[in-house]
C-alpha cells in the first residue's frame, strides 16, 4: 500500500521567513495530495491540495509543488506568522470515489517572533 | 453546522472491556472515516462508510467494527480493548463531489 513520509519532525523559523515542509510517497497511482493543519488543541483542518495534472498550486501565502518523477511534494509558506505555528500533515490518495487518504506523521512548525 | 462532533472527548476503558465511540455530522456528507492516531505516528485509516456500505482496512479488519444507523451518525466499536488500542481516534467526513475531509476533535482513548 501507499506510504507517505514526512521527513522533518520539527521545523523552526523566524517570523517573516519562509518555511518548506517536504513529503514523499510510494504509490505511482496516487494523484491527489492534500495538506492539513492542526493547531494546538484543535482538530485537523484542510489548508490546500494539489492534483497530479499540475505541478504547482498557490493560495495566498501557501504554495504546493509536486514532482511526480521523484514522487515528492512540498508545502511552501511565505512570510510566516506566529499563527502559522501548528502541526502540518501531508497526505496522498488515488482520488478514487472513496478518496482514502494515507497521511504522513506530521511536521511541527514553530514560528518565533 | 459545518463541524464533526465526537463523543466523548476522553475515554478510559479496562482491558478486555468493550468500547464504543460516537461521531456525528449534519452536513449530509456521504462518507465517514475513522482514523487511529498514536504519538509520533501518522493517522492510520481503520475503516470508512460510503453511504451505508462499510469498508474496513485489511490489517484492522478483525479489530474494529462500526455502524451507521443514519447519515449523521457513525460509531467505532472495539469488542475487547487491549492496551494497544490506547490512541486518539479521529472521525472525519467528506461530501460527495468534494475531496477534502472535515475532521472532528477526536476521542482520546486510554486502556488500562
Amino acid at each position: 500500500g501507499e506510504k507517505v513520509e514526512q521527513h522533518q519532525s520539527t521545523l523552526s523559523v523566524r517570523e517573516g521567513d519562509s518555511a518548506v515542509i517536504n513529503c514523499t510517497y510510494t504509490d505511482t497511482a496516487s494523484s491527489y495530495f492534500p495538506w492539513y493543519k492542526q493547531e494546538a488543541g484543535k482538530s485537523l483542518h484542510f489548508v490546500i491540495d494539489i492534483r497530479s495534472n499540475v505541478d504547482r498550486k498557490q493560495s495566498q501565502r501557501l504554495t504546493v509543488l509536486l514532482d511526480k518523477k521523484a514522487k515528492r511534494f512540498s508545502l511552501h509558506i511565505t512570510a510566516t506568522q506566529p499563527e502559522d505555528s501548528a502541526i502540518y500533515f501531508c497526505a496522498a490518495s488515488r482520488d478514487s470515489g472513496y478518496n482514502k487518504l494515507t497521511f504522513g506523521k506530521g511536521t511541527v512548525l514553530l514560528v518565533s517572533p | 453546522d459545518t463541524t464533526v462532533k465526537q463523543n466523548p472527548r476522553y475515554k478510559l476503558a479496562r482491558v478486555g472491556k468493550p468500547v464504543n465511540l460516537i461521531c456525528s455530522q449534519t452536513m449530509n456528507h456521504d462518507t465517514m472515516y475513522w482514523y487511529q492516531k498514536k504519538p509520533n505516528q501518522a493517522p492510520k485509516l481503520l475503516l470508512f462508510y460510503y453511504d451505508k456500505i462499510l469498508n474496513r482496512e485489511a490489517d484492522t479488519f478483525e479489530k474494529f467494527q462500526s455502524s451507521r444507523p443514519n447519515n449523521s451518525f457513525c460509531s467505532l466499536y472495539i469488542g475487547s480493548a487491549g492496551l494497544e488500542y490506547s490512541a486518539m481516534y479521529l472521525c472525519a467526513s467528506r461530501g460527495q463531489g468534494h475531496s477534502d475531509y472535515t475532521f472532528g476533535s477526536g476521542t482520546r482513548l486510554l486502556v488500562i
